[in-house]
């Protein structure tokens, strides 16, 4: 069964560093999502990505986020510069024409330092 | 989205039905009920979603009452592998209601042996 993977598992970073977190989709998927949860808090929605923009994103996903799909496969989530407070597990999704039904990856757990 | 009620936890003896109950008064003609789990450190994972109809899938079933006011997941036999939080969301299945999915706390579910 297609599934979303998501690269590295683990990032440790130092305060004030640029990270990319990556994110592979399901193939015929055409909606993509970056969610977060800060350790024992509930899943936050970050950005959803649709025909090549930004569709959708919460007052989370500041000056500091970027989003991008550079190469039809693959779709990343860029932290600027990254503070303590961005220490949390990064999951990313995709779905197909119901934007309420996606499909989830495993999580990157991101530790600034 | 209209805002849904779940009790924060649960207990299910293994083998033994467990019945997830979410309350969402609110809701209108034109959502849908969704339900998500995540089980530990895992991204959220999709169970199963339905209007009015009651609903059956390989993994639940979802019973919804006439006046829609409320529903039940059903996982027919519990297993250890169903500890998890169970989110219950209310939306309109389209994109011209935003992107964002919006998780709440959910109802933790413990399987106990």
């Amino acid at each position: 069964e297609p599934e979303v993977t998501q690269t590295p598992s683990h990032q440790v970073t130092q305060m004030g560093q640029e990270v990319i977190l990556r994110c592979v989709p399901i193939s015929n998927h055409l909606y993509f999502y970056w969610y977060r949860q800060i350790l024992g808090q509930k899943v936050e929605f970050l950005v959803s990505f649709y025909n090549n923009e930004i569709s959708e994103k919460s007052e989370i996903f500041d000056d500091q986020f970027s989003v991008e799909r550079p190469d039809g496969s693959n779709f990343t989530l860029k932290i600027r510069s990254t503070k303590l407070e961005d220490s949390a597990m990064y999951f990313c999704a995709s779905g197909t024409g119901d934007p309420a039904l996606r499909y989830f990856g495993p999580g990157t757990r991101l530790t600034v330092l | 989205d209209a805002k849904t009620t779940q009790p924060t936890s649960m207990d299910c003896a293994e083998g033994r039905a467990a019945n997830l109950p979410c309350n969402h008064s609110t809701i209108s003609g034109n959502e849908y009920v969704y339900w998500y789990r995540q089980i530990h450190s895992q991204g959220p994972q999709y169970i199963i979603h339905g209007l009015k109809n009651n609903e059956t899938n390989e993994m639940a079933s979802l019973i919804i009452t006439e006046d829609r006011k409320s529903s039940t997941l059903i996982l027919p036999h519990a297993t250890l592998r169903d500890t998890a939080v169970y989110y219950c969301i209310v939306r309109v299945s389209g994109g011209n209601s935003g992107y964002a999915l919006n998780f709440g706390k959910g109802t933790s579910l413990l399987v106990t042996p």
